[in-house]
């Protein structure tokens, strides 16, 4: 299994309130990603890093932001949490981008709840 | 928008049956495609990858890709109720990083 964890694993939160997310991974992989997963939805993507202090958007940015100030862990902050951001949050790393060859892996997830 | 469209199921197979699970994928410009397997309140985890037109074999799965249909499936032979899960088919669409999903199919292999 890849090496990549995440914390809190559950959380719940109330509407308002900051919250951050971490991922930490072992394998040194430059590519790190954060998707969240609701029913009807499926997995999409809210923001990726390609390297420490690089980061983009994703499908899915609002209401969120990112930070990686090191290769093992990639950061995501909720400011304000709202009920719409109830879902499961999964980190993903990969050697190198999505449009190459290579494997997207991905870390056991956060389960958030905001009241 | 860069989509993939997988159908929801449930699709039902019998123990011993090959399962078909399919997608299609509406951006032309893909390389990749991958398929992931994921249990009920688990992780996504890599089954198979294929990067050119045709059939790659990895055990008990066959994964096909037709670039001209954009058209990718996932073939399971002798199914085992192990393999009851949701299957995700995922491609980096619209040139972009990361991965775009289907919302998966719910496959369940009756003993």
């Amino acid at each position: 299994d890849a090496g990549i964890t995440q914390s809190p694993r559950h959380k719940v939160t109330e509407t308002g309130t900051p919250v951050t997310l971490r991922c930490h991974q072992t394998e040194n992989h430059r590519y790190m990603y954060w998707y969240r997963q609701d029913p009807g939805h499926g997995l999409r993507l809210i923001h990726y890093s390609y390297g420490v202090k690089d980061t983009d958007k994703g499908e899915v940015s609002d209401g969120y932001s990112v930070s990686r100030s090191k290769t093992e862990d990639f950061l995501l902050t909720l400011e304000s949490a709202t009920s719409s951001q109830t879902s499961v949050y999964f980190c993903a790393i990969s050697r190198t981008s999505g449009l190459g060859t290579d494997t997207q892996y991905f870390g056991p997830g956060t389960r958030l709840t905001v009241l | 928008q860069k989509e993939v469209e997988q159908n929801s199921g449930p699709l039902s197979v019998p123990e011993g049956a090959i399962a078909s699970l399919n997608c299609t994928y509406s951006d032309r410009v893909s390389q990749s495609f991958f398929w992931y397997r994921q249990y009920s309140g688990k992780s996504p985890e890599l089954i198979m990858s294929i990067y050119s037109n045709g059939d790659k074999e990895d055990g008990r799965f066959t994964a096909q890709l037709n670039k001209a249909s954009q058209y990718v499936s996932l073939l399971i032979r002798d199914s085992q109720p192990s393999d009851s899960a949701t299957y995700l088919c995922a491609g980096p669409l619209g040139g972009a990083d990361g991965l775009t999903f289907g919302k998966g199919t719910h496959l369940i292999i009756q003993p």
